[in-house]
């Protein structure tokens, strides 16, 4: 299986501030990347798929880049609305995997 | 507009088999665009891709938990539905529902990102 590591597991900020969230691939996934926000309670939400597609509707402050096994989910200004938990997730390869979520907390 | 919507049991004895259904409403299960999958979520913990079937009845599961699921599909009620057998206590997780797209990565269509997602229902495992 491909493993999903994301960093920071937590990780505290303001409102403004520019975040960024990195997760790694233990092997290529070549672009097949994506990107969820989930608040608690509540299901995951879509945000970005093949690494740096921005799904319809999201805000342009989220955006996402990298290939092969580095990719970055990254918020250049944080609204109150994003503090959340949010996970990558690989669909290059069978079974598909997530990541272990970041937590973006209120500092 | 699409919704999909988990149904079932929210208590399941341990070695029982849990069963769910999702019922698809605002698009159609038969569109050979999408492939329809069931994620769960452990209190507290991430997200596991549990498995996905396409309209025709292709199944991919997870192999951690392939011997003790079956995910089938019915057109004529526009829903699909989730048996996992065996059940203890560590499959206590909120079940969700979910479309992904079709994608053609390599040679054969295959599951894609989750696309769309039901709200979610909570199954505890307990006697």
């Amino acid at each position: 299986d491909i493993q999903m590591t994301q960093s920071p597991s937590t990780l505290s900020a303001s409102v403004g501030d520019r975040v960024t969230i990195t997760c790694r691939a233990s092997q290529n996934i070549y672009h097949w990347l994506a990107w969820y926000q989930q608040k608690p309670g509540k299901a995951p939400k879509f945000l970005i798929y093949k690494a740096s597609s921005l799904e319809s509707g999201v805000p342009s402050r989220f955006s996402g880049s990298g290939s092969g096994t580095e990719f970055t989910l990254t918020i250049s200004s944080l609204q109150p609305d994003d503090f959340a938990t949010y996970y990558c997730q690989q669909y290059d390869s069978y079974p598909w995997t997530f990541g272990q979520g970041t937590k973006v907390e209120i500092k | 507009q699409l919704q999909l919507q988990e149904s079932g049991p929210g208590l399941v004895k341990p070695s029982e088999t849990l069963s769910l259904t999702c019922a698809v409403s605002g698009g159609s299960i038969s569109s050979g665009t999408y492939y329809w999958g069931w994620i769960r979520q452990s209190p507290g913990k991430g997200l596991e891709w549990i498995g996905s079937i396409y309209y025709s009845g292709t199944t991919y599961y997870n192999p951690s938990l392939k011997s003790r699921v079956t995910i089938s599909v019915d057109t004529s009620t526009n829903q699909f539905s989730l048996k996992l057998s065996s059940v203890t206590a560590a499959d206590t997780a909120v079940y969700y529902c979910a479309r992904q797209p079709a994608l053609r990565l390599r040679v054969q269509l295959s599951p894609g990102y989750f696309h769309f997602w039901g709200r979610g229902t909570l199954v505890t495992v307990s006697s």
